[in-house]
């Protein structure tokens, strides 16, 4: 049971090269979250997709999209990387939203030179 | 604005002893808490939660108090192994009224050393 996949693992990306991030989860969950983390900010919420065929944004979307694909697999999209991008990735799903955790992948480093 | 804050960036602790991991909330609407355990190059995982309903909840070696009033939590961990070291993350989820749609507020995270 792999639980949440993220690929890749790691990347580095020139200024305005353009990326998409994968994730895959297992588990049937309903709702999924991309979240991002930098040193000494903890993990800010990007995009979520709180059922399939629906996709909103967080607290910092600003240079991101989405695409929820399928009730598997919600993808976050750099159009134009820009260095302050650099961080690392984490996916999430959970299967309902009340009283339950949600599940990570284990992150994309991204490196935005 | 910093709506969960973990005033800590560190803590060192002696094998064998208690671990007290803080964690303070501005936001009111908060009625889910849960408290992750991260590991170099891996994903959060989930360690404990309390809804606001309870003032304690304990699992093993680890229990998490709420105090609702002064919009504080903690982790205890008793006894401490150095398995424990990792990076502690408080989050916090306003689901009354169903409109959350299960978004987490994280804390900056506490690096946890237990020492043998």
């Amino acid at each position: 049971n792999a639980g949440v996949t993220q690929t890749p693992k790691f990347q580095v990306l020139k200024t305005g090269q353009s990326m998409t991030l994968q994730c895959a989860q297992d588990m049937n969950h309903n709702s999924m979250y991309w979240y991002r983390q930098d040193p000494g900010m903890g993990l800010r919420l990007i995009y979520y997709s709180a059922s399939e065929g629906t996709t909103d944004k967080g607290e910092v979307p600003n240079g991101y999209n989405v695409s929820r694909l399928n009730k598997r697999e919600f993808s976050l999209r750099l159009e134009s990387a820009a260095p302050s991008q650099t961080s690392v990735y984490f996916c999430a799903s959970v299967g309902q939203w009340v009283n339950q955790p949600q599940h990570f992948g284990d992150g994309t480093r991204l490196s935005i030179l | 604005d910093q709506q969960v804050k973990q005033n800590s960036p560190s803590l060192s602790v002696q094998e064998g002893r208690i671990s007290i991991l803080n964690c303070d909330y501005t936001n009111s609407m908060f009625d889910y808490f849960l408290w992750y355990k991260k590991y170099p190059a891996e994903g959060p995982t989930f360690l404990i939660s309390i809804s606001s309903i309870k003032d304690k909840n304990e699992d093993g070696r680890f229990t998490v108090f709420l105090n609702k009033s002064a919009k504080h939590l903690s982790l205890h961990i008793v006894p401490s192994q150095p398995g424990d070291s990792a990076v502690y993350f408080c989050a916090a989820s306003a689901e009354a009224g169903g409109t959350s749609y299960g978004k987490l507020t994280f804390g900056q995270g506490t690096i946890l050393t237990v020492h043998p």
